[in-house]
């Protein structure tokens, strides 16, 4: 069965870094498209960013274009997300979701990480 | 970018009732790119409804979708006390990918 487990999530400053990992299994992770969706405490869902399953496009939501940077490592199963210039408005829970190849929507998710700025 | 808006926000019914939630495009959503999603508290969503009314895999048939272009309907034919819970639509016609709102199903 497909499992997706989150995990680098934490409390951290404003401006400072973090990096997430979404490790995967029970499915071909190389032939499918990953992202990363976030919610805010009592709020609703955001799509943050989409990969390719080859690395070879990547997109973000403007809210995150320019600090944030997806990727993959696709001999380790692992999907990653890079987040530079934290802003209180960033915390959120983090899921990381597949694509199910065809289309933008999110077949499977993973339970989040909980990533928390502030001072 | 297309924005969801989903009705009403809270939604008050019995066990064995029938659910009529909305979700309403500020632009046509090409080819009926439209999915639902389920979300229990403290737990992440479930994907129910693809394509507008495809239903996905292991969701029970109370679950159904329906619409096209602007205005979409997810229908829960009669409401068991698991289906308590917050519903979202999605869009993947156009990036971004938006989400409504959502709606709230609570018990009466």
């Amino acid at each position: 069965q497909v499992q997706l487990v989150e995990s680098g999530g934490g409390v951290v400053q404003p401006g400072g870094s973090l990096r997430l990992s979404c490790a995967a299994s029970g499915f071909t992770f190389s032939s499918y498209g990953m992202h990363w969706v976030r919610q805010a405490p009592g709020k609703g869902l955001e799509w943050v960013a989409f990969i390719r399953h080859d690395e070879s496009n990547k997109y973000y939501a403007d809210s995150v274009k320019g600090r944030f940077t997806i990727s993959r490592d696709n001999s380790k199963n692992t999907l990653y997300l890079q987040m530079n210039g934290l802003r209180a408005e960033d915390t959120a829970v983090y899921y990381c979701a597949k694509d199910p190849g065809c289309c933008r929507y999110f077949d499977y998710w993973g339970q989040g990480t909980l990533v928390t700025v502030s001072s | 970018e297309i924005v969801l808006t989903q009705s009403p926000g809270t939604l008050s019914l019995s066990p064995g009732e029938r659910a009529t939630l909305s979700c309403r495009a500020s632009q046509s959503i090409s080819s009926s790119y439209l999915a639902w999603y389920q979300q229990k508290p403290g737990q992440a969503p479930r994907l129910l409804i693809y394509g507008a009314s495809g239903r996905a895999t292991d969701i029970p048939d109370r679950f159904s979708g329906s619409g096209s272009g602007t205005d979409f309907t997810l229908t829960i034919s009669r409401l068991e006390p698991e289906d308590f819970a917050v519903y979202y639509c999605q869009q993947y016609g156009s990036s971004p990918w938006t989400f409504g709102q959502g709606t709230k199903v609570e018990i009466k």
